[in-house]
């Protein structure tokens, strides 16, 4: 599975939108993108996944570029409960899927929502 | 629904002790796995399991072991415990086997002491 890049640490206004980045260049064509969150030290928590074409939730919007090589986690109105880490990680899914085993969970960005 | 439980949630060893961490999933998930978390790293891959009776090694799986014998449970051994184990432990599970397709649903975590 192609490897993530995410900065280290964030800073949100409480009401405004978070804008979390990852880069994948080398994602491969079958690999999708995946976010999770951390919540202090609580179990990480799935929040959305895509492909190739823009993804909304309840949660969050996944922007992913045409070249497929970054994409950008929204948060439209960010507050005190989504401070936590948030990971991206890509892989590939479907029948032919190769699973999580070969998945790397990095540090992820820590986004600080600010009241 | 409980998701998947891990028990204990907290434990004290001493250098050299055995024990058992649980994991049970409720949700009829064939694939289930054991994260360790350090601080300032990712989640690491321990074991990973596909299914009744077949698992395999992850990332760092040297001091543990693991067995699953019904599609429920996944417990991880620690047969002399270093406190270089000294951690946050999760488990995780997701539908599918090999390919599988969703997300991971993980435990609350259980936090180990070794001294």
């Amino acid at each position: 599975d192609a490897k993530t890049t995410q900065p280290p640490s964030m800073d949100c206004a409480e009401g405004r939108a978070a804008n979390l980045p990852c880069n994948h260049s080398t994602i491969s064509g079958n690999e999708y993108v995946y976010w999770y969150r951390q919540i202090h030290s609580q179990g990480p928590q799935y929040i959305i996944h895509g492909l190739k074409n823009n993804e909304t939730n309840e949660m969050a919007s996944l922007i992913i570029t045409e070249d497929r090589k970054s994409s950008t986690l929204i948060l439209p109105h960010a507050t005190l409960r989504d401070t936590a880490v948030y990971y991206c990680i890509v892989r590939v899914a479907g029948p032919l899927g190769g699973g999580y085993q070969k998945v790397t969970f990095g540090i992820g960005t820590k986004l600080q929502v600010i009241p | 629904n409980a998701g998947v439980t891990q028990t204990p949630k907290f434990q004290v060893l001493k250098t050299g002790q055995s024990m058992t961490l649980q994991c049970a999933q409720d949700m009829n998930h064939e694939y289930m796995s054991w994260y360790r978390q350090d601080p300032g790293m990712g989640l690491r891959l321990i074991h990973y399991s596909v299914g009744a009776g077949i698992t395999d090694q992850g990332e760092v799986p040297n001091g543990y072991n693991v067995s699953r014998s019904t599609t429920e449970d996944f417990p991880l051994r620690l047969l002399s415990a270093a406190p270089s184990q000294t951690s946050v432990y999760f488990c995780a599970s997701s539908r599918g086997g090999f390919a599988n397709t969703g997300e991971l649903f993980f435990g609350e975590g259980s936090r180990l002491t070794v001294l």
